[in-house]
């Protein structure tokens, strides 16, 4: 089945830096890639997705970016903001799955 | 507003007692999901549903039952609890307009403890 390792596991940058999370994939089969925000106490909250026939897509001052051939993905966040502190999972789903397959997230701390 | 509604958001329980975890979305959604957390292994499916009466396995659904008689329903229910079901569910659900069907809310979540 699928298989998403995510790095690096904590992320602290200063206020206004960029920060960039990756993720690999092991089955090439897979065509969707979303990225999650999850806050201290609350639900995962879709932030961002994309299909495996876009390699790049932004919104504002997040993107991701996707290479098929190597198998991963990164989510990008430009700019960043004390709001943004929070843990970040992506994922990743087979034709024909349902389940997503999940990386193991990433928390994000950024310094005022 | 839109939301997916969990109850209850703490759970302490004995090994063997019934219980049922409810969720409840109030955007007409087709589909609805149920996940595990737990640390270091990110979030797994337990049970999906594409429509009312149509429920199916997803990657750990051993030892949980679902039901989907109603659109904005899908209770979790652990007849036999065990401590291993120790974790944190979450229920999603999205339209199936969205293409791939893709988790899109999630419920605040639910901190089960098995003793």
């Amino acid at each position: 089945g699928e298989n998403v390792e995510q790095h690096p596991s904590t992320l602290s940058v200063q206020e206004g830096d960029s920060a960039v999370i990756k993720c690999t994939y092991s089955d090439s089969a897979s065509n969707y890639f979303p990225w999650y925000k999850q806050e201290l106490g609350k639900g995962p909250q879709l932030i961002i997705d994309i299909r495996s026939n876009v390699g790049e897509k932004k919104d504002q001052r997040i993107a991701v970016t996707l290479n098929k051939t190597a198998k991963h993905f990164s989510l990008h966040i430009t700019e960043t903001q004390p709001e943004d502190s929070a843990v970040y999972f992506c994922a990743a789903r087979s034709p024909g799955r349902r389940a997503l397959t999940f990386g193991s997230g990433t928390r994000l701390q950024v310094q005022p | 507003e839109a939301q997916v509604t969990q109850n209850p958001r703490y759970l302490i329980t004995v090994t063997g007692k019934k219980l049922t975890v409810t969720c409840s979305q109030n955007m007409n959604h087709e589909y609805m999901s149920w996940y595990r957390q737990d640390p270091g292994l990110g979030l797994r499916q337990i049970y999906y549903s594409m429509n009312v009466e149509v429920t199916d396995k997803g990657d750990v659904p051993e030892g949980y039952k679902v039901s989907r008689k109603e659109k904005r329903n899908f209770p979790l229910i652990l007849e036999s609890p065990s401590p291993n079901q120790t974790s944190l569910y979450f229920c999603a659900s999205s339209s199936t307009g969205t293409s791939m069907n893709t988790e899109a809310f999630f419920g605040q979540g639910t901190r089960l403890t098995v003793v």
